[in-house]
């Protein structure tokens, strides 16, 4: 089963809002409510910024936001800041050969 | 406040074993599922396989499937993924990972090197 689709890399300049997408398929994205997103600065470990689509844990900035249409998920940061560039994850559950799928990755970079 | 400090991690030979353990602390170990994702050397996330609360399901990714288990000690509080058969390409961090079902990662541990090579 291939991993979630997401973008290599996005950009923005702080202040403004940018968004990655996670496309996978009716058997995962498209079926479930259950899509994570994950934050990872260089090495460290990933940190859980959003879950069943669009909830924050606590201690999560407001400026991160969830949604999905389709089979397509989507990571929302608005009011970018200069800590915010780091490696960013999708995963959903799926009713494929596998429990958990994960997206590539994209890298931010904040300009 | 949840902690998950994994150990083990070493270089081994091809075809060889290690374990690798993740001590857990600041929630209760009988309510959680488990997990342990891994990261290959500058590349993605990979889920490996998870356990249920209970212990009673456990599931793998195909590419470890009949290699590694994974299992649990709740006097010890602790996580366990044997894996057996090594290869280069399990070479990785590998991370400790809970959540309320075997498909969340909420809370992730800081990893443990395995390298496999000869």
């Amino acid at each position: 089963q291939s991993a979630l689709t997401q973008p290599a890399s996005v950009s923005g300049s702080p202040g403004q809002s940018i968004t990655i997408s996670c496309t996978g398929s009716s058997r995962d994205i498209g079926a479930y409510n259950y899509v994570s997103w994950f934050q990872q600065h260089p090495g460290k470990a990933p940190k859980l910024m959003i879950y069943e689509v669009n909830t924050r844990p606590s201690g999560v900035s407001h400026r991160f936001s969830g949604s999905k249409s389709g089979n397509t998920a989507s990571l929302i940061i608005s009011g970018l800041q200069a800590e915010d560039e780091a490696d960013y994850y999708c995963s959903s559950y799926t009713s494929g050969k596998t429990l958990v799928i994960f997206g590539g990755g994209t890298k931010l970079t904040v300009l | 406040e949840v902690q998950l400090l994994e150990s083990g991690g070493d270089l081994a030979q091809p075809g060889g074993s290690l374990r690798l353990s993740c001590e857990a602390s600041g929630f209760i170990f009988s309510s959680n599922a488990m997990s342990w994702v891994r990261q290959a050397p500058g590349k993605g996330l990979e889920w490996v396989s998870s356990i249920s609360n209970s212990g009673g399901s456990r599931y793998y990714a195909d590419s470890v499937k009949g290699r590694f288990t994974i299992s649990r000690d709740y006097s010890k509080n602790t996580l366990y993924l044997e894996m057996n058969s090594l290869r280069a390409e399990d070479t990785a961090i590998y991370y400790c990972t809970t959540g309320r079902v075997e498909w969340e990662q909420l809370y992730w541990g800081q990893g443990s090197l395995v390298t496999v090579s000869s």
